[in-house]
This record gives structure tokens, C-alpha cells and sequence, in this order.
């Protein structure tokens, strides 16, 4: 139990289909993080938001839409994704933003099928 | 965002070996992160280093910090079954990149 909390763990979408990734953390944390993992590549940072302002955009296609309500919640909205957008989505937290950004807190990832 | 290299990409030991992996950045770091990710699972910290040359250890780990910040290493002694998984740096800037990653496998 890392604090970090992702739902839903699995999910299966057609590229038509419209989803959302939920990610809750319960660390008091001021910045949040969504990870990208696909098989044989590295972890690729896709979005970062710190009190809740985007800071940065990874160059993410549009696709993909976060959002972030509060400090303790963050949601990544999927719409006509692509079968190469297949992955491990990881969501991460931490106490600092910036240079001190601090530890890392992993959730658990939620595994991301496109037919 | 900062890149960082990360060698070598898979090491292959027999249980009992040592291991080590190598980070290497091209711009000075302000501090350097270790993460461990088991197969199945997600990355879970492991330890930040922040100044040059530090040296930092964890039962059979140890972790250094270059002296001029832009490499590090982690070594582990003795591996063990439990030692197994991708073990990435993760390079302190503005923004937290991770490296490749290097995946341990020991063989008992």
C-alpha cells in the first residue's frame, strides 16, 4: 500500500470508446504524475501537475486528456486511442514539485488494452 | 527533459554474483534517485543521493554519486532471487525522467 491509489487496475477499450483513468492519493502531496510503460520502452513521463496547475505536457497527443480536480485526485480521459496505446499507465505523487520534487510514490498502474 | 543514460540494459547473473548498473547524464545533476521495480509490480523507491562523490549503502546495495554529479552507479553484492527486477535512475531536474532502466535476472 503505497498511498497511491489507481482504478480501475485493467480495462479493455475499443478505439472508439471513451474511458477515464482515476488516480487518488492519500499523502498529502502537492504534485501528481502519470507514467506511461509500454513493453520494452522506458517509463515515459506524459503529464505532471503540481496545487493542481499543469506544468508540464510531454508532447502527449490529444487523446489523451488529464485532469486534476483538487491536489488529491487525478484523472487521465481516453478517447479514440490507438492499439499502440496499449500500456502500463502508472500514476505517481510527491511531496515537491521542481527541483525538490522528493520521493516518488508509485500507484499500482492500471493496464490499458486497446482492441 | 533531461536524459539520462542507463547501461547495461539486461545483466543475466547466477545467484551469488555481484551486479552493477551504471547512469550517466550528459548535464550536472542536482540530485540522483534510485527506483526498483519487481516483475508484475510498480517502481518503489529505493534512495535519493544529492551530494558529489556521495556514497550511500543499504545492506547489500550501495550507491554512488559522481563526483561531478552526472553519474551514478548501483552495485549489489551477492545477489540473491529476491534481487530480481528493473532497477532505474531517475535523474533530478525540473522534471523527474526516468532512465531505460536495467532488468536483473538471477539465475539460482
Amino acid at each position: 500500500e503505497t498511498g497511491v491509489t489507481q482504478t480501475p487496475r485493467h480495462l479493455v477499450m475499443g478505439m472508439t470508446n471513451k474511458k477515464s483513468l482515476k488516480c487518488e492519493q492519500h499523502l498529502g502531496h502537492n504534485a501528481m504524475y502519470w507514467y506511461k510503460q509500454s513493453a520494452k520502452k522506458p517509463l515515459e513521463l506524459m503529464f505532471v501537475y503540481s496545487l493542481e496547475e499543469r506544468v508540464e505536457n510531454n508532447s502527449v497527443p490529444s487523446r489523451f486528456s488529464p485532469e486534476c480536480p483538487n491536489s488529491s485526485h487525478l484523472f487521465l480521459h481516453l478517447h479514440t486511442l490507438q492499439p499502440e496505446d496499449s500500456a502500463l499507465y502508472l500514476c505517481a505523487s510527491s511531496q515537491g514539485q521542481g527541483a525538490n520534487t522528493g520521493e516518488l510514490f508509485f500507484g499500482e498502474g492500471s493496464r490499458l488494452t486497446v482492441l | 527533459g533531461q536524459q539520462v543514460m542507463q547501461i547495461p540494459q539486461y545483466q543475466h547473473v547466477q545467484e551469488g554474483e555481484d551486479f552493477t548498473t551504471y547512469c550517466n547524464s550528459s548535464t550536472t545533476l542536482s540530485n540522483i534517485q534510485w527506483y526498483k521495480q519487481r516483475p508484475g509490480g510498480h517502481p518503489v523507491f529505493l534512495i535519493q543521493l544529492v551530494k558529489s562523490g556521495e556514497v550511500k549503502k543499504q545492506k547489500r546495495l550501495t550507491f554512488q554519486f559522481g563526483e561531478a554529479k552526472k553519474n551514478s552507479s548501483l552495485h549489489i553484492t551477492a545477489t540473491q532471487t529476491t534481487d530480481v527486477g528493473t532497477y532505474f535512475c531517475v535523474g533530478g531536474s525540473y522534471i523527474p525522467t526516468f532512465g531505460r532502466g536495467t532488468s536483473l535476472i538471477v539465475h539460482p
